[in-house]
């Protein structure tokens, strides 16, 4: 398998655009991630899904931020309008089981720069 | 999640073993301790983790206390590609796989 597959890889767009990354997971992971990352703020979850479900979005920071799973091999991360502050590099990473193993595999990120 | 304490940095000579150490003093019963690694540029990489028993694998190898308040993470023989940051987490698997990352161990693996 080749792994979590990401794209773009790298972003760069203006302030108010709208951007979407995507994200294809190993085949057969029924969970997905979406994860973003600053040097202020490290690692954080945005959301993850469940057989295709959002289970939880607590982290989505407002709603310019919205992310879909239309089927168990591709997910969308939606960010409209974009502003500065969303500049990071954005994580999507996949998993199998719950039960004894959470080992989550995680695609090679976006680098989005929002001028 | 319990929370986890780990030293901002470490270095460590090449060929050396390198032990990072986590506190996770309010750890419950039922929770686990991972730990994922990321080497600059990349995502996150999964290492091992453990209930209570020492583990090991090809990658490392951790160590938790009986009180299972720390463990420590060894990597037997370091080389310049293991410098990254190694992250400690503390997850109940119930808790529908989610990880939280804190800020990590930033290990420098010297010549």
């Amino acid at each position: 398998d080749a792994g979590v597959i990401q794209s773009p890889r790298h972003e760069v767009t203006e302030m108010g655009q709208e951007v979407t990354l995507r994200c294809k997971p190993i085949s057969g992971h029924d969970y997905l991630f979406w994860y973003r990352q600053t040097m202020m703020r490290g690692l954080e979850l945005l959301i993850y899904f469940n057989n295709n479900v959002p289970i939880d979005d607590s982290g989505m920071p407002e709603d310019r931020f919205s992310a879909k799973m239309p089927n168990a091999s591709f997910s969308t991360l939606k960010i409209q309008p974009s502003e500065p502050r969303d500049s990071a590099v954005y994580f999507c990473a996949s998993s199998y089981r719950v039960w004894l193993d959470n080992e989550q595999f995680f695609g090679p990120g976006t680098r989005l720069t929002v001028l | 999640d319990a929370k986890t304490t780990q030293p901002p940095s470490m270095d460590c000579a090449e060929g050396r073993a390198a032990n990072l150490p986590c506190n996770h003093s309010t750890i419950s019963g039922n929770e686990y301790v991972y730990w994922y690694r990321q080497i600059h540029s990349q995502g996150p990489q999964y290492i091992i983790h453990g209930l209570k028993n020492n583990e090991t694998n090809e990658m490392a190898s951790l160590i938790i206390t009986e009180d299972r308040k720390s463990s420590t993470l060894i990597l037997p023989h370091a080389t310049l590609r293991d410098t990254a940051v190694y992250y400690c987490i503390v997850t109940n698997n119930n808790a529908g796989n989610m990880l939280t990352f804190g800020g990590g161990t930033r290990l420098m693996v010297k010549p």
